[in-house]
This record gives structure tokens, sequence and C-alpha cells, in this order.
């Protein structure tokens, strides 16, 4: 258990559909990656968000967006939706303490299928 | 550009045998390495990390890898498996602000 909750667990959509994914992060982590991993892949990075603000981005259309809360909490919303956008979307929550490196606990991960 | 790549898809072996899941990376700057093992229907749990120091990081569950920096590998192994740690094991670098990027991933399977 990583105290990173995610939900739902599974969604189906139809293409061309519109979905958000929450995420909770474990209590004072104030930063959150998200990560999509297709069936047989590794997780690919998609965003980060520290303090309510996009952090950095990977290779990823527009039409992936985010929004972290002051409560740390994010969504990740996917518009217009492809099928290729069936995988597991993981987040991530890390408490950057200014060392070397601060790890990163994942959540379960959403299910998302689109048909 | 980094990259990460995990040189076997799938390594079957025996309970109580030793096994070593390769990986190799490319970097044109210091990095920093993960394994990470994925159960299924889970999310991912940290066995070990390399940031500097040692070259020999010893982990959770009798795991342990060796960073060679001359190779660029950051092979995994563990002298004797279990049932248990069939899973998917990722090996991942880190390229600062947490921005991870992973390899594709390598199947055990601990045959009884």
């Amino acid at each position: 258990e990583t105290g990173v909750t995610q939900s739902p667990t599974h969604l189906i959509k139809t293409r061309g559909q519109q979905v958000t994914l929450r995420c909770s992060s474990q209590s004072g982590h104030n930063t959150v990656s998200w990560y999509q991993q297709a069936l047989g892949q590794g997780p690919q990075f998609i965003f980060q968000y520290y303090r309510e603000e996009e952090n950095g981005r990977g290779n990823f259309p527009p039409r992936f967006s985010g929004l972290q809360f002051p409560n740390y909490s994010s969504e990740l919303n996917v518009n217009a939706l492809e099928l290729d956008d069936s995988a597991l979307y993981l987040c991530a929550s890390i408490n950057p303490t200014g060392g070397t490196s601060d790890e990163q606990y994942f959540g379960p991960g959403t299910r998302l299928t689109v048909t | 550009a980094q990259s990460v790549t995990q040189l076997d898809s799938q390594v079957p072996v025996f309970e109580e045998a030793p096994v070593e899941l390769r990986c190799n990376y490319s970097s044109s700057v210091s990095v920093y390495l993960f394994w990470y093992v994925q159960y299924p229907n889970q999310g991912l749990q940290l066995l070990l990390k390399y940031l500097s120091g040692s070259t020999l990081v010893k982990g959770i569950n009798g795991f342990e890898a060796e960073f060679n920096k001359s190779q660029t590998s950051f092979h995994l192994r563990k002298p004797s498996v279990h049932i248990s740690d069939t899973a998917e094991y990722f090996c991942a670098v880190e390229t600062g602000g947490f921005k991870t990027i992973f390899g594709a991933g390598t199947r055990l399977f601990v045959k009884a």
C-alpha cells in the first residue's frame, strides 16, 4: 500500500468521448506525475504537476491535460478519445525534499478501454 | 536523449534458481537508475535505486543490482527466486525532475 489511490479502477469509453481520471496523492506530497502504460509496454511519462502548476510534459498531444488541486489531488483529462488511448493510467506522488532523488509512490492505476 | 533497453522480454526460471534481468541505458549525462516490480493488476513498486556511491545496490525481497558505467548497464539479480517473484520488472532512468523513462519490461515467470 502506497497511500496513493486512483479512481475509477476500470473505465470503458467510446472513441471521440472525453474522460477524467482521478488521483489522490499520499498525504503531504505536492508533486504528481501521470504515466500511460499500453499493454505489454513500460509506462510513458505524460506530465507532472507541482503545487498546481504543470512542471514538465512528455510527448503527448494537447488533448491530454491535467489539474492539480490545493489538496494536491489531481486529474488527468483526455479529450477526443482514440482507440490507441486504451491503456493503464498510473499516477505517482512525490514529496520533493531537495535530495538527489525522491521516491515516486505509484497508485494502482485506472484501466481505460476505448471502443 | 535518454533511453532504456531491457534485453529480455520474458525470463522463465525454476524456483530456487538464480536469475538475472538485463538492462542497458543510454545517456549523455549522469543518471539515476531504478528497478520497479509490477504484480498483476497493481501499480509499480520500487525494488531498488542507484543514485551514487557503491555500484552494488541492495533492494527489497532479496534483489540486488550492479551499476556498470563503462557498459552502461544496470542488471538485476536474485540468487534464489520464489514463485511469488513472478511479475513484470521495469528498469528506469530518471532524467531530473522525476521525469522517469521506463524500459519495456521483463516478465519473470518462476516455475515450480
